[in-house]
């Protein structure tokens, strides 16, 4: 099956800096990515849907200046946490889709995860 | 907008039992419906997945679902557990309308005693 990779697995920083988080597809291209955060014993909360080579979109509530998604490649997703704080600790996944013939039906594989902690 | 709802927040049961796990989700129009599985401290894997076609599904390690289209519903089963099931359930819809955004339920733990 298809293979999605997260970098880095785990992260811990201080309150106030950023963190970078990679998704890659690696062996497909996926024009859309999407990435999902997901509390201790809680469901996976969409986020923001990524696209190649254009503004992601995020979901209601998700403040994009906090976090930044960046779609630059087919491969390659990054989501940034910008100036994170204690309630950010979370465990962020990302998900990438191979498309059938443009239509719905299609795959979505996931990432194993970053679980990022602030202190 | 869609939702998912799974009813059983914690299963458990014996080695050899039934299982079935509840998934219910509100939207009018065409939908897509997935189960993954989230075993301990591994990445959602699919498990199975609905389109169009014969409504009982089936999966990867025996699993098996079944749309009810007049229910919205898609409950999960499987005749006999084995320890290794032990994992996190996911429910999860696409609607036709949303572009391939997943909405995901709240989950099911299921604990299976050896």
């Amino acid at each position: 099956g298809a293979v999605v990779s997260q970098h880095p697995s785990w992260v811990i920083c201080k309150s106030g800096t950023s963190v970078k988080i990679e998704c890659r597809s690696l062996d497909f291209q996926a024009t859309t990515m999407f990435w999902y955060r997901q509390f201790p014993k809680q469901s996976l909360m969409l986020m923001a849907t990524s696209n190649e080579g254009s503004k992601a979109t995020y979901e209601q509530g998700v403040e994009k200046d906090k976090f930044l998604i960046n779609h630059a490649s087919l491969t390659l997703s990054t989501l940034t946490v910008t100036s994170a704080h204690p309630e950010d600790s979370s465990f962020y996944i990302c998900s990438a889709r191979i498309p059938l013939g443009g239509g719905i039906q299609e795959t979505q594989y996931f990432g194993p995860g970053t679980r990022l902690l602030v202190l | 907008a869609q939702s998912v709802s799974q009813h059983n927040h914690h299963v458990i049961l014996s080695e050899a039992a039934s299982l079935e796990l509840g998934c219910n989700y509100s939207y009018g129009g065409t939908v897509n419906l997935f189960w993954y599985v989230q075993y301990p401290g591994q990445h959602l894997q699919l498990l199975l997945k609905y389109f169009s076609g014969d409504p009982l599904v089936k999966g990867i390690k025996g699993f098996e679902a079944e749309f009810i289209k007049s229910k919205f519903s898609f409950n999960l089963r499987k005749p006999s557990v084995q320890w290794s099931d032990t994992a996190e359930y996911f429910c999860a819809v696409n609607a036709e309308s949303s572009a391939s955004k997943i909405i995901f339920g709240s989950g099911t733990r299921l604990s299976i005693r050896p």
